[in-house]
């Protein structure tokens, strides 16, 4: 069964230092999502992107984070200076063309930032 | 922001009989409503879908209904299994409005099936 990837499992970083967090959708998919989930807190929406550009973005979202999707497999979420609250489980997501069609979700990123 | 809100954080039920998880929203431009379920150190897995047209809608042990005046749902697990323990979270988007489809979660309740 076709599956969400990410990678690494955990990143541990230090404040102010750049951070890649890497995904790879289900292949036939073209929606693609990053969420964050603070400890203890719910699931929030950071991104979506579709066709090579973001469709939409949260406030969180600010002008630290970046997505790309630079080979046609891989999906990226860029984090430039990394501060304390960005310590979370980020989570990567794809769909299909609807947007009826379920996400699914990969097993998730733990950032820890010191 | 509390679109979507999931006022129970726990629940424990006994193997065998129904569990109850339930969801309230305020945004009545939802009309997509997911349920996920997920274990810890894991990404939430995808359990059971309803659109606003429908009212209930049923996969194997899992049945969702969707009470749109109320706006409230409900996922009902019948029986409960041990290894339904985890936490549940509802999801919900505008589906119709909003091609992106980002989803908005609920805050999770704890399930905790005993044998």
């Amino acid at each position: 069964e076709p599956e969400v990837t990410q990678t690494p499992s955990h990143q541990v970083t230090q404040m102010g230092q750049e951070v890649i967090l890497r995904c790879v959708p289900i292949s036939n998919h073209l929606y693609f999502y990053w969420y964050r989930q603070i400890l203890g807190q719910k699931v929030e929406f950071l991104v979506s992107f579709y066709n090579n550009e973001i469709s939409e973005k949260s406030e969180i979202f600010d002008d630290q984070f970046s997505v790309e999707r630079p080979d046609g497999s891989n999906f990226t979420l860029k984090i430039r200076s990394t501060k304390l609250e960005d310590s979370a489980m980020y989570f990567c997501a794809s769909r299909g063309l609807l947007s009826t069609d379920t996400q699914y979700f990969g097993p998730g990123t733990r950032l820890t930032v010191l | 922001d509390q679109q979507v809100k999931q006022n129970s954080p726990s629940l424990s039920v006994q193997e065998g009989r129904i569990s109850i998880l339930n969801c309230d929203y305020t945004n009545s431009m939802f009309d997509y409503f997911l349920w996920y379920k997920k274990y810890p150190a894991e990404g939430p897995t995808f359990l059971i879908s309803i659109s606003s047209i429908k009212d209930k809608n049923e996969d194997g042990r899992f049945t969702v209904f969707l009470n749109k005046s109320a706006k409230h749902l409900s996922l009902h697990i019948v029986p409960s299994q041990p290894g339904d323990s985890a936490v549940y979270f509802c999801a919900a988007s505008e589906a119709l409005y909003n091609q992106g489809g980002k989803l908005i979660f609920g805050q999770g309740t704890e399930l905790s099936v005993k044998p």
